[in-house]
């Protein structure tokens, strides 16, 4: 089945400064990567998600870029915002709509 | 967008019951709806594909008396957690694909399950 993997755990930066998360995931049959914003005891998210057709895609101050290649998607969120604080969490999905998730990276953005 | 709810947002049981958690897409139909259970501080966990008119599929690992579901209609699948124990207390998400070939994801508000 597909794994994901999700690095960091936790990410703490300043307001301002940019965030990175990075994952990788096994299965080649993916073709679907959203990333989820979810805070406590709520639903997951939806922030941005990018297709295995495109290498990437923006927006405002959210980015996601796939490197199908390498098996390789990453979100970038610049100029963070303390309202950006949340658990990450990123996906992949098969054309089934069946998702395998990552462990999740826990954002903190300071003022 | 479409819209999941789920009911009920919260409930605690004593262990040995059961609890039924009902999934539903509110203005579309969804012949597919996934369940996943995420303990405090962890991911979501796929736990089932629930499919109308036909037997669910579990991930390996979850035990399908455990946790019966059934996708009755369109709009509706249930998950019933079934002798339920303190180990079970998790939160339970249910979702369904947007359909028309396309992968997103409408996720229902979740459930958070307490067994005592």
């Amino acid at each position: 089945g597909e794994n994901v993997e999700q690095h960091p755990s936790t990410l703490s930066v300043q307001e301002g400064d940019s965030a990175v998360i990075k994952c990788t995931y096994s299965d080649s049959a993916s073709n679907y990567f959203p990333w989820y914003k979810q805070e406590l005891g709520k639903r997951p998210q939806l922030i941005i998600d990018i297709r295995s057709n495109v290498g990437e895609k923006k927006d405002q101050r959210i980015a996601v870029t796939l490197n199908k290649t390498a098996k390789h998607f990453s979100l970038h969120i610049t100029e963070t915002q303390p309202e950006d604080s949340a658990v990450y969490f990123c996906a992949a999905s098969t054309q089934a709509g069946k998702s395998t998730f990552g462990d999740g990276t826990t954002l903190t953005v300071k003022p | 967008g479409a819209v999941v709810s789920q009911h009920p947002s919260w409930v605690i049981c004593k262990s040995g019951t059961s609890v039924k958690i009902e999934c539903r897409s509110l203005d579309f139909q969804a012949t597919t709806m996934f369940w996943y259970r995420q303990f405090p501080k962890q991911s979501l966990m796929l736990m089932a594909t629930s499919n109308e008119g036909s037997k669910a599929t579990y991930e390996q690992g979850v035990e399908k008396d455990k946790f019966l579901i059934n996708h009755a209609s369109l709009t509706l699948s249930t998950l019933t957690v079934t002798s339920a124990h303190p180990e079970d207390s998790s939160f339970y998400i249910c979702s369904a694909p947007s359909g028309q070939g396309r992968n997103e994801q409408f996720f229902g508000p979740g459930t958070r399950l307490t067994v005592l």
